[in-house]
């Protein structure tokens, strides 16, 4: 069972529009959350990490959330660009050793 | 600093052929880790290196996957005999230590991307 859940799986916005992308997990206990950018024929870059005592991380355009009490997390991002269009990954680790990875959520974004 | 580098990029075989990959992690990372990222689906670890000895390998398919990092430095993921379900990229990654805390960034190679006929 896949305790890293994603959605949606894919959204489509245009250039200069805000999304937010969410990530739900069941993974316990809880150590930290990450937030991974994989842009098509690539391996995936890290954008944030967060452990339970931090709510919110910033990347540039890119802000990440996290409410450990409903074990959810998401993932903003702030007037869109082209270069944006990527799958974006969230991996939660129960301990300091593991990693369970979700299964991405694609953004295409339009001009 | 160079990134890790993968090859072959693309690998086309039929299947019960055997095939090889090949990674380079960034000089001087402990860790190496070999992942099976089947598409729509976020990366499996298959193995864990810490140096050249095997850390985790508990998601690799004993009876037909291999690897080995010899030196504690390069790596190779071998496959025989390959199934159709086998078809998917792998990615390599390093890390400077390894041990999985917040500290320890996972760098990416760019993956081989299997097609198993």
């Amino acid at each position: 069972k896949n305790q890293v859940e994603q959605s949606p799986q894919s959204l489509i916005i245009l250039e200069g529009k805000n999304c937010t992308l969410q990530c739900n997990y069941t993974v316990s206990p809880f150590s930290n959350l990450r937030w991974y950018k994989q842009d098509t024929g690539r391996g995936p870059v890290s954008l944030t990490i967060m452990t339970f005592s931090e709510n919110t991380k910033s990347n540039g355009r890119y802000t990440a959330t996290l409410d450990a009490d409903t074990k959810q997390s998401s993932l903003h991002i702030t007037a869109s660009q082209l270069s944006d269009s990527a799958s974006y990954i969230c991996v939660v680790s129960p301990n300091d050793y593991k990693l369970s990875f979700g299964a991405g959520t694609t953004v295409t974004v339009r001009a | 600093e160079a990134g890790v580098a993968q090859s072959p990029r693309y690998k086309i075989i039929e299947k019960r052929q055997s095939v090889a990959f090949w990674c380079n992690p960034i000089s001087g990372h402990a860790t190496l880790y070999w992942y099976q990222q089947i598409l729509g689906q976020g990366p499996k670890l298959l193995i864990q290196f810490q140096n050249n000895g095997v850390v985790d390998d508990s998601q690799l398919p004993k009876d037909r996957f291999s690897a080995e990092r010899l030196k504690g430095v390069d790596s190779t993921l071998k496959i025989q005999p390959a199934k159709l379900e086998d078809s998917a990229v792998y990615l390599c990654a390093s890390s400077f230590r390894g041990t999985g805390r917040v500290t320890d960034t996972q760098y990416f190679g760019p993956g081989t991307r299997l097609t198993v006929l």
